[in-house]
């Protein structure tokens, strides 16, 4: 049984940086074809796609926020940690770990609880 | 970028009724489009990948169709469940993943 769980702070203040960690089970990030990615979803707003770390490490970002986003994996914890710098406001959101399904099929099939972060000073 | 454009934005229906919602690409995708079901204070269930292929688990009265640019999620007969918020999502390998933004589908 696939599970993923979001933790990290709830509140940030502006220009911080905000660290947060998935910790998954049911699955590992070195078998061939995984992947887990970050989608945030602003208050009464649309969800919006973030980062996707692939088995392979390799990484795919969304290109409007590459500059502010790292993603990291520790297959040894089963954990993936996003970091975004220079927090503001309009990243007030609730924010998704997720498992992309199985290769061929660009779609996520398991995500977690999700973490709302508030950006205020 | 690719975007995704549902329409329509709300919809009102009633139980048992059959309904559609529609999704456009701005560019060809293929049949990389997802379909998700989200109600509130939850996360997104996967109903549909790949255009047209069921989840595990999802109820046969949804279906989806569609390839390249235009897409539909069609609910054969609504039932009280279903009244939800629903994404399409795409892929491409230029430009990642992107979601529409959304179609609330509520109780007449």
């Amino acid at each position: 049984q696939i599970t993923l769980k979001e933790s990290g702070p709830t509140l940030v203040k502006p220009t911080q940086t905000l660290t947060l960690t998935c910790t998954f089970s049911g699955f590992s990030l070195t078998t061939f074809g995984v992947g887990v990615g970050w989608i945030r979803q602003p208050p009464g707003e649309a969800l919006e796609w973030l980062v996707v770390v692939y088995w392979n490490d390799d990484k795919r970002y969304r290109p409007s926020l590459k500059s502010r986003l790292t993603v990291t994996k520790d297959t040894s914890k089963d954990q993936v940690v996003l970091t975004m710098t220079d927090m503001d406001p309009v990243d007030t959101a609730t924010y998704y770990c997720v498992h992309l399904g199985a290769p061929g099929t660009a779609s996520f099939d398991y995500w977690g609880q999700g973490t709302l972060v508030t950006v205020s000073s | 970028d690719i975007q995704m454009t549902q329409s329509p934005s709300t919809l009102s229906a009633s139980i048992g009724d059959r309904v559609t919602i529609t999704c456009r690409a701005s560019q060809n995708i293929d049949n990389w489009l997802a379909w998700y079901q989200q109600r509130p204070g939850k996360a997104p269930n996967l109903l549909i990948y790949k255009a047209s292929t069921l989840e595990s688990g999802v109820p046969s009265r949804f279906s989806g169709s569609g390839f390249g640019t235009e897409f539909t999620l069609t609910i054969s007969s609504l039932q009280p469940d279903d009244f939800a918020t629903y994404y399409c999502q795409q892929y491409n390998s230029n430009w990642g993943y992107t979601f529409g933004q959304g179609t609330r589908l509520e109780i007449k």
